[in-house]
């Protein structure tokens, strides 16, 4: 159980296009998912938070502009990358709120990622 | 704010032997979750244990189990019977639990199997 899928796992794209990156909770309806970032050999930042129906919350530093969030329900989030520049290439992970029983906090669970290479 | 220290860039260990990674954090909250995800080179992340601070008794999953020292704010992951296949990133992680939902890492931990 707990299962969340990312797609595609891998993207080339031109300088100047935008590209979609698809986040979905298979096995259960996620309160809450979050995008990552990831760089080499570092840690995972996080870009934003989604909820179903409304606004993510994006961390400080993250353009809103650039990274549009979408979460169209409590099984799917989509991260679109617009107008991509090499400087946005990089390790992007998915993860999804499971909400934990008897008052137990929520644990997330992560997508295995999408590595975006722009040319 | 929340932070999560792990001093260890790298550890190594013999197959079959039992290894320590270390993580410590900082927090002004009684009420919290730890968790020790594991990240091997497919890079996808997966969750090694959970820790409920306000429990005394120490999580176990089969070889691994932590060492919740809260006092000293201490989260040690102990694999015991390493395996080939525990070759990983590890990254212990701290969040709240009062409805601030982000999860706070650390820095992480590269371990390697000695066959």
């Amino acid at each position: 159980g707990a299962v969340v899928s990312q797609h595609p796992s891998w993207v080339i794209c031109k300088s100047g296009t935008s590209v979609k990156i698809e986040c979905r909770s298979l096995d259960f309806q996620a309160t809450t998912m979050f995008w990552y970032r990831q760089f080499p050999k570092q840690s995972l930042m996080l870009m934003a938070t989604s909820n179903e129906g409304s606004k993510a919350t994006y961390e400080q530093g993250v353009e809103k502009d650039k990274f549009l969030i979408n979460h169209a329900s409590l099984t799917l989030s989509t991260l679109t990358v617009t107008s991509a520049h090499p400087e946005d290439s990089s390790f992007y992970i998915c993860s999804a709120s499971l909400r934990g029983r008897g008052g137990m906090t929520d644990t997330q669970y992560f997508g295995p990622g999408t590595r975006l290479t722009v040319l | 704010a929340q932070t999560v220290t792990q001093s260890q860039p790298e550890m190594s260990v013999q197959e079959a032997e039992t290894v320590t990674l270390s993580c410590t954090y900082d927090t002004s909250e009684s009420d919290y979750y730890l968790f020790w995800y594991k990240q091997p080179p497919s890079r996808q992340m997966i969750l090694v244990i959970r820790q409920e601070a306000y429990k005394q008794q120490n999580a176990t999953e089969n070889r691994f189990s932590v060492n919740f020292q809260k006092a000293a704010k201490s989260f040690s992951l102990k694999i015991s019977d390493s395996q080939l296949g525990d070759a990983a990133m590890y990254f212990c992680a701290h969040i709240s639990n009062f409805g601030n939902e982000k999860l706070t890492f650390g820095t992480g931990t590269r371990l390697t199997i000695i066959p």
